[in-house]
């Protein structure tokens, strides 16, 4: 069973502090994404890494793929009360005819 | 610029009940996906299309069924409810295969009691 862990579970910090979020599995992907879900919504798209060593960067948030493509990471810089959601990493895996793999997600709070 | 639609939003069943939970997508997207989402497990894919007339299983297909006469619409049937079953449902589309960005709706809350 292909798994895709990601910590902490649960972060709630106060408005303009840093923090990373961590994706890690066993596997190689192929791609890896990164998307957003607020309550009672879906989830949205917020980035896809390709390359190993990857970094992509949307206003505060920095993601990065590691250089084995085993693993992703997304740091937040200053967080906003705006960012507070529930954050999950999705990745494609080849052996499993490109079927993307779930984390369970990242509940982040950021307190005014 | 709607999307992809979930009707309905929430519903609550007994065991045993049928239902079909409702799929529309309007990006004129070949793939098509039901996932369930449960606390601390992340989405699980349930069912997927590659296109009109198409159909495959996921991860966790048991007990549902899915069919894809439209290219626009996607369909999960719950044939007779379980108590498992009780879940928030995700249909999604992408352009293309896995790697392309999947676009959802705003899920199904479905309680089986």
């Amino acid at each position: 069973t292909q798994l895709l862990e990601q910590s902490p579970q649960f972060l709630s910090i106060q408005e303009g502090e840093n923090l990373t979020v961590y994706c890690n599995s066993s596997s190689v992907f192929s791609s890896l994404q990164w998307y957003r879900q607020e309550p009672g919504e879906g989830p949205v798209l917020l980035v896809t890494v390709v390359t190993g060593g990857e970094v992509k960067k949307l206003k505060r948030l920095t993601f990065q793929f590691g250089d084995a493509r085993k693993d992703s990471s997304l740091h937040i810089t200053a967080a906003q009360p705006g960012d507070t959601g529930l954050y999950l990493c999705a990745g494609a895996v080849k052996d499993s005819n490109y079927q993307l793999i779930w984390g369970a997600g990242t509940k982040l709070i950021i307190k005014p | 610029n709607a999307g992809v639609t979930q009707t309905p939003k929430f519903r609550v069943l007994k065991t045993g009940q049928s239902m079909t939970l409702l799929c529309a997508q309007d990006m004129n997207h070949e793939y098509m996906y039901w996932y369930r989402q449960d606390p601390g497990m992340g989405l699980r894919l349930i069912h997927y299309s590659v296109g009109e007339g198409t159909t495959a299983k996921g991860e966790v297909p048991d007990g549902y069924n899915v069919s894809r006469l439209k290219k626009q619409n996607f369909l999960l049937g719950l044939e007779s409810a379980a108590p498992s079953q009780t879940s928030v449902y995700f249909c999604a589309s992408s352009q293309g295969k896995w790697r392309q960005p999947q676009h959802f709706g705003d899920g199904t809350r479905l309680s089986i009691l």
